[in-house]
């Protein structure tokens, strides 16, 4: 079976710019929630989505915003990009969207702010 | 958020069991307790996770202190490939959130 997809897998954006990243869930899988790695820490939650509603939303700037589709893909969209944006952002998806379940995680895509 | 205690790095020898800890003593009754590891370049990885009971799986074993103020991952035979940043995160049962802390460098020689 296809683990979590991510893409694309780097990118490279200006100051000013948006971009928007994409993930795909493993199969049967209806909830993906959005994290941010920042080189030597450890991943920060920011969205997390079920049934293509929000269950929660971590300490992130309106400049970040995410949605689900209803074949229970996501976007994670972030406007107005700063050099602090530069990071691996990651994508994790479970069945459910409590915290009994474990959570698989993509590769990330790796977004350098220049 | 209820915050893990970890040690900032451990180290092994290749084939022997390792035992990674975790102090959680502000748990909730409706808390998981999650472990999650993460190698070089790569997305984390899940290994365990539980309630009140002891877990085993392929890949580990989780032992959870009876008052679950604390936790322990088992590697039961180390090799190269579980040298890692290992993570002990508490999910909610409410919602699966996960806050990360910055977790346990496992070192695995030979």
């Amino acid at each position: 079976d296809a683990g979590v997809t991510q893409s694309p897998t780097h990118l490279i954006k200006t100051r000013g710019q948006h971009v928007t990243l994409r993930c795909s869930p493993i199969s049967g899988h209806k909830s993906v929630s959005w994290y941010q790695q920042v080189l030597g820490q450890g991943p920060q939650f920011i969205f997390q989505y079920y049934e293509k509603e929000e269950r929660g939303r971590g300490n992130f700037p309106d400049r970040f915003s995410a949605r689900q589709f209803p074949n229970y893909s996501s976007e994670l969209n972030v406007n107005a990009l700063l050099l602090g944006d530069s990071a691996l952002y990651l994508c994790a998806s479970s069945l459910l969207w409590t915290g009994g379940y474990e959570q698989y995680f993509g590769p990330g895509t790796r977004l350098t702010v220049t | 958020d209820a915050k893990t205690t970890q040690p900032n790095s451990m180290e092994s020898n290749e084939e022997e069991p390792v035992h990674l800890p975790c102090n959680h003593s502000t748990i909730s009754g409706t808390d998981y307790i999650h472990w999650y590891r993460q190698l070089p370049s790569q997305g984390p990885e899940y290994v365990i996770h539980g309630l009140t009971s002891n877990v085993n799986n392929r890949m580990a074993s989780l032992a959870i202190a009876e008052d679950r103020k604390s936790s322990t991952l088992i590697l039961h035979r180390a090799t190269l490939r579980d040298a890692a940043v290992y993570y002990c995160i508490l999910g909610t049962g409410t919602a699966s959130k996960l806050t990360f802390g910055t977790g346990t460098r496992l070192q695995v020689t030979l």
